[in-house]
């Protein structure tokens, strides 16, 4: 199984900081990757798919970028409502992993 | 809007199996994949596999083969997700979620509220 290792698994941050979350997998993975963002007690949500789309209604201080193996997501200007977990999900081969998980505390 | 709603939640024997539903409105069931994705107590997503509604096709991620099994009733749009021989370990939340494809990709664009399982003696 290909193996995604998210950093930092946590990091502080302030409202308005500019925010970098990576993501490495294990092999390539091509642009099969996505972000999903998770406020306590709530279902997953989508936020960049194919490495640097952004969901519709995502707004556009988040973005992604990278390749083959290593990837980044970024938030420009950290907003109150960005503090949650962020994690990586490739969908270029089976079985589908998961990043670890990067918490956002402010 | 799309809607995945996701039955109650459960607490099981060790030994037990339980079903979890998913039961989806306002879009054409038998034309997206459902996956399962689940999530211990403070811990990370897991993916556990697909279910083709359509074909009734199923993928199993190799730590559930043998235990899991997904299965749907397209007359009510709905898709079931059964464990069996629950141990401690897989208390957690499991989320029914639906699958769009954008070129190559995949992503899941909308996802149930989850259904908490909880395994205890």
């Amino acid at each position: 199984a290909i193996q995604m290792t998210q950093s930092p698994s946590s990091l502080s941050a302030s409202v308005g900081d500019r925010v970098t979350i990576t993501c490495r997998a294990s092999q390539g993975i091509r642009n099969d990757l996505g972000w999903y963002q998770q406020k306590p007690g709530k279902a997953p949500s989508l936020l960049i798919y194919a490495v640097s789309s952004l969901q519709i209604g995502v707004p556009s201080r988040f973005s992604g970028s990278g390749s083959g193996t290593d990837f980044t997501l970024s938030i420009s200007s950290l907003q109150p409502e960005d503090f949650a977990t962020y994690y990586c999900l490739q969908d270029y081969s089976y079985p589908w992993t998961f990043g670890q998980g990067t918490t956002v505390r402010i | 809007q799309v809607h995945l709603v996701q039955s109650g939640a459960e607490v099981k024997k060790p030994g037990a199996s339980v079903k979890v539903s998913c039961k989806t409105s306002t879009y054409t069931f038998t034309g997206n994949y459902i996956h399962w994705v689940r999530q211990a107590p403070g811990q990370g997503l897991e993916w556990m596999g697909w279910i083709n509604p359509n074909s009734g096709g199923t993928n199993y991620a190799p730590n559930f083969q043998g235990r899991v099994t997904m299965t749907r009733d397209t007359s009510i749009s709905t898709a079931y997700m059964e464990l069996s021989r629950l141990t401690s370990d897989d208390t957690a939340i499991y989320y029914c979620t639906k699958v769009r494809h954008s070129g190559s990709s995949s992503l899941f664009d909308y996802w149930g509220q989850g259904t908490l399982v909880t395994v205890s003696s």
